[in-house]
């Protein structure tokens, strides 16, 4: 079975500080992608950030950025400037296989960014 | 842009009554799916459709069906609704250009008493 695993329930940064958030997940396959998917208290899932497997490159957007390790199948993610607009549930995720595939989520990282 | 649009926002039942979700996927996306999402829990996936057929099932309580019509809404239907269906179902939308991004909408919070 697919699974992703947050082992952070609940994290806490200073304003302009920057967090990492930490994920790892278990496949046998080798075509996958990875999500991390942002809920703040409006709970409206808001896509961060995503990578695919066959690409090496560390995806960027802006503020955030991953650290993919394949070999590890560990998929962090980096915060820079925290702003408090940040403070909202992340969660991992992650689709097996094609790419309409359904996302499989880990529990989340509650991150509360404080002034 | 446009995005995923879910009606109703927010919905109250009663035990044992049935309940109606809809969904309008972004302009030009295939490939529909809905989630549920019970209080202090991930996302849990229920249904997807592909070009208006079903291609892949998770754990859907056989009280509930979907499908998806010929211009790409979906709608979640679901009977005899009990207190544990209380949570937000989402509805997401996907294109295989997209390279796996699924992109939700607001969500129906469905309250049942």
């Amino acid at each position: 079975a697919q699974t992703v695993t947050q082992s952070q329930p609940e994290m806490s940064v200073q304003e302009a500080e920057t967090v990492t958030l930490s994920c790892t997940y278990d496949t046998s396959e080798s075509n996958y992608y990875l999500f991390w998917y942002k809920q703040p208290p409006s709970r409206q899932m808001i896509l961060v950030i995503r990578q695919e497997a066959y690409k090496q490159q560390n995806a960027t957007e802006n503020r955030f950025s991953v650290n993919f390790q394949k070999a590890a199948k560990s998929f962090s993610l980096k915060i820079s400037d925290s702003q408090l607009g940040d403070t909202a549930m992340y969660f991992c995720a992650f689709i097996n296989g094609g790419a309409t595939n359904k996302l499989i989520f880990g529990t989340g990282t509650l991150l509360a960014v404080q002034p | 842009a446009a995005g995923v649009i879910q009606s109703p926002r927010h919905l109250i039942k009663e035990k044992r009554e049935t309940a109606t979700l809809k969904c309008y996927p972004i302009p030009r996306h295939d490939t529909v799916y809905w989630y549920q999402q019970g209080p202090g829990q991930d996302p849990q996936f229920l249904i997807s459709f592909y070009e208006k057929m079903q291609s892949d099932k998770g754990s859907i309580p056989d009280r509930f069906s979907a499908q998806q019509f010929s211009d790409y809404h979906s709608e979640l239907n679901m009977s005899s609704l009990e207190l544990g269906d209380s949570a937000l179902y989402f509805c997401a939308s996907s294109t295989r250009a997209l390279a796996g991004a699924q992109y939700f909408g607001p969500g129906t919070r469905l309250t049942v008493l």
